[in-house]
């Protein structure tokens, strides 16, 4: 199995610019998580799907983050307008909640917002 | 809330010097507790989960045991490779499915 797909792998853009991230999860998963990485934070989930439905975005840091998953193969995080404190490592991770609890994480986007 | 601490948050071993990471966690009902390694510009790489107080998982030079309120990460005769920030992370009943993360413990094993 390839394992999770994320891309691109480096992202650099300026300040107001969108961003689109994109995910492929393990195929079979029926669960499907954003993350973010800071030195400050930590890992922090950003939105969590569950056979391609949002169930929980509480950690969506504000409206100009979207998050889609438009069937069970692809989702995409989306940030508009960019701002430089977005820059981090966004991760995306995949599960299969049938047969088990843990998450596989793909290899991650590095963000830089200038 | 679920809390998730890890200490130490640095580790310098030398090669063959075992020595144990420690996850202290707060939560409404555990799910399950896991461990995480991950290497420097890579996704967190899954490890072991841990289900009820008293469970051990073992892989290779790795150990996880688990109590009702942390869980040790032994490690024993490390290596060079074994080199990486380890993350644990909890999912409790109140948490649908997902995880919350400790800081991790940044080890290194000087050969």
């Amino acid at each position: 199995d390839a394992g999770v797909i994320q891309s691109p792998r480096h992202e650099v853009t300026e300040m107001g610019q969108e961003v689109t991230l994109r995910c492929k999860p393990i195929s079979g998963h029926d669960s499907l998580f954003w993350y973010r990485q800071t030195m400050m934070r930590g890992l922090e989930l950003l939105i969590y799907f569950n056979n391609n439905v949002p169930i929980d975005d509480s950690g969506m840091p504000e409206d100009r983050f979207s998050a889609k998953m438009p069937n069970a193969s692809f989702s995409t995080l989306k940030i508009q307008p960019s701002e430089p404190r977005d820059s981090a490592v966004y991760f995306c991770a995949s599960s299969d909640t049938r047969r088990g609890l843990e998450a596989f994480f793909g290899q991650g986007t590095r963000l830089t917002v200038v | 809330e679920d809390q998730v601490t890890q200490s130490p948050e640095a580790l310098r071993l030398q090669e063959g010097e075992s020595s144990s990471l420690n996850c202290s966690y707060t939560v409404s009902g555990l799910r399950g507790l896991f461990w995480y390694r991950q290497d420097p510009g890579k996704g967190p790489e899954f490890l072991f989960t841990l289900y009820s107080a008293g469970e051990e998982k073992e892989k290779e030079r790795l150990k996880a045991t688990l109590t009702k309120k942390e869980s040790f990460l032994h490690i024993t005769a490390p290596k060079p490779e074994d080199s990486a920030t380890y993350l644990c992370a909890v999912q409790s009943s109140g948490s649908a499915r997902q995880l919350t993360f400790g800081s991790g413990t940044q080890l290194t094993v000087l050969p």
